[in-house]
Parts: C-alpha cells; sequence; structure tokens
C-alpha cells in the first residue's frame, strides 16, 4: 500500500514558538494533502486541504495565519504552527491522495505528530 | 454540512462478534470508509462502502444502506489485538474531503 510519513513524530515547545511538521508521501504523487488535528478522546477534525501548488484551503474556524501549510511539491506538504500555545497541543495528522494509487481519491495517514506546548 | 453518529465504547470477550454502527446525514455522499485507530497512531484503513450492501474482507465486514444513511462495522473472532477505536468516515459527493465520526472505542478481554 501507499506509504505516508510525518516528522517529527513527537515535539515539544516553548509557548510562543513555531513548530512546522512535514509530511510525505513516500511512493506516489500526492496531489492532494489533508491536514488534521484530534484531540484526546475525540474524532479526526480537517482542518485544511491542500492541492499542489496551490493555496489551502482552510476549514470553518481553522486560523490560516496560525496554521501555515505549505504544499510546494508532490511529495511534501508542510504545516507551520505559528506562535504555539498549550491550547495546540494535539495530535496531528496528515493524508495524501493522488496519482499512483489504486483509487485515486483515496487518503492514505501518515504516523502522526504528537505537538505538547509547555 | 455533515452529522456522523458512532456509539462510544463497548467492551467484547475475545473470539466474540462485535458490531459497531454508524448513521450519519451528508450533503451528499460517495463513499464510507471505516477506519481502526490504536491509541497514539494514526487510523488505518479497514473497509471502503459506496454501494448498498455487505463487503467482506477476512474478520472484517461492512455494510452499507443510503437509503437509511447507515453503516456497520462487524468484527468476527475478536483478538486482543482489535482493541482501539474504529471510526466511520463519510466522502460527500463531489470533493475528496472526509467527515469523521467520533470513533467507538472496543475493548477486547480475554
Amino acid at each position: 500500500g501507499a506509504v505516508v510519513s510525518q516528522h517529527p513524530s513527537r515535539v515539544i515547545c516553548k509557548s510562543g514558538t513555531s513548530v512546522k511538521i512535514e509530511c510525505r508521501s513516500l511512493d506516489f504523487q500526492a496531489t492532494t494533502m489533508f491536514w488534521y488535528r484530534q484531540f484526546p478522546k475525540q474524532s479526526l477534525m480537517l482542518m485544511a486541504t491542500s492541492n499542489e501548488g496551490s493555496k489551502a484551503t482552510y476549514e470553518q474556524g481553522v486560523e490560516k495565519d496560525k496554521f501555515l501549510i505549505n504544499h510546494a511539491s508532490l511529495t511534501l506538504s508542510t504545516l507551520t504552527v505559528t506562535s504555539a500555545h498549550p491550547e495546540d497541543s494535539s495530535f496531528y495528522i496528515c493524508s495524501a491522495s493522488g496519482i499512483g494509487l489504486a483509487d485515486y481519491n483515496e487518503q492514505f495517514f501518515g504516523p502522526g505528530t504528537r505537538l505538547t506546548v509547555l | 454540512g455533515q452529522n456522523i453518529d458512532q456509539p462510544t465504547e463497548m467492551t467484547a470477550t475475545e473470539g466474540a462478534i462485535v458490531q459497531i454502527n454508524c448513521t450519519y446525514q451528508t450533503s451528499g455522499f460517495n463513499g464510507l470508509f471505516w477506519y481502526q485507530q490504536h491509541a497514539g497512531e494514526a487510523p488505518t484503513f479497514l473497509s471502503y462502502n459506496v454501494l448498498d450492501g455487505l463487503e467482506e474482507k477476512g474478520r472484517f465486514s461492512s455494510f452499507l444502506s443510503r437509503s437509511k444513511g447507515y453503516s456497520y462495522l462487524l468484527l468476527k473472532e475478536l483478538q486482543m489485538k482489535d482493541s482501539a477505536s474504529y471510526l466511520c468516515a463519510v466522502r460527500p459527493y463531489g470533493n475528496n474531503r472526509l467527515a469523521f465520526g467520533k470513533g467507538n472505542q472496543v475493548v477486547v478481554i480475554p
């Protein structure tokens, strides 16, 4: 199956700093990548959808200036949490779909990044 | 908008069968997915239904009724490693985004 990686797997940072999370598709071209956030015992909440080479589409209530998304290539998307605060502590998961998959629309998930803001 | 509803938690014995239900109300429909998620890990794909009926995949089966906005995931011959959260997600028609339910936590006991 298709493989999606995320880096880092865990990050702890101080309040006010920025954190960058990378999402890579390893064996297919990800024309679309999705970023989710999951709080404990909650569902995955879609934050934004990014298509390669264009601006991300953010879900209602997600601040685009706080959560910067870049999808500059067909294998890499990055999420930067700017000026992180403790309430941003969460599990961030990316998924990808695209060219080279049996189902163009199927999403494959990365392993997630646990962000803790002190 | 989308509304996905799942019961929250259930306990079952090793070797048993468990059924996890999911009801949905969405603005469109282009498929329903079931994912398994272990604590602290990303979801892994289990099954996909877009037409009415039952899809069987080894110990896991998934059923869909589009007219009722209803799906279930059937787990047979439960194993301890099946202890996880099971998420249903609906893909609205015309786009690739998924709307997830809260997930159903299954705890398998010996």
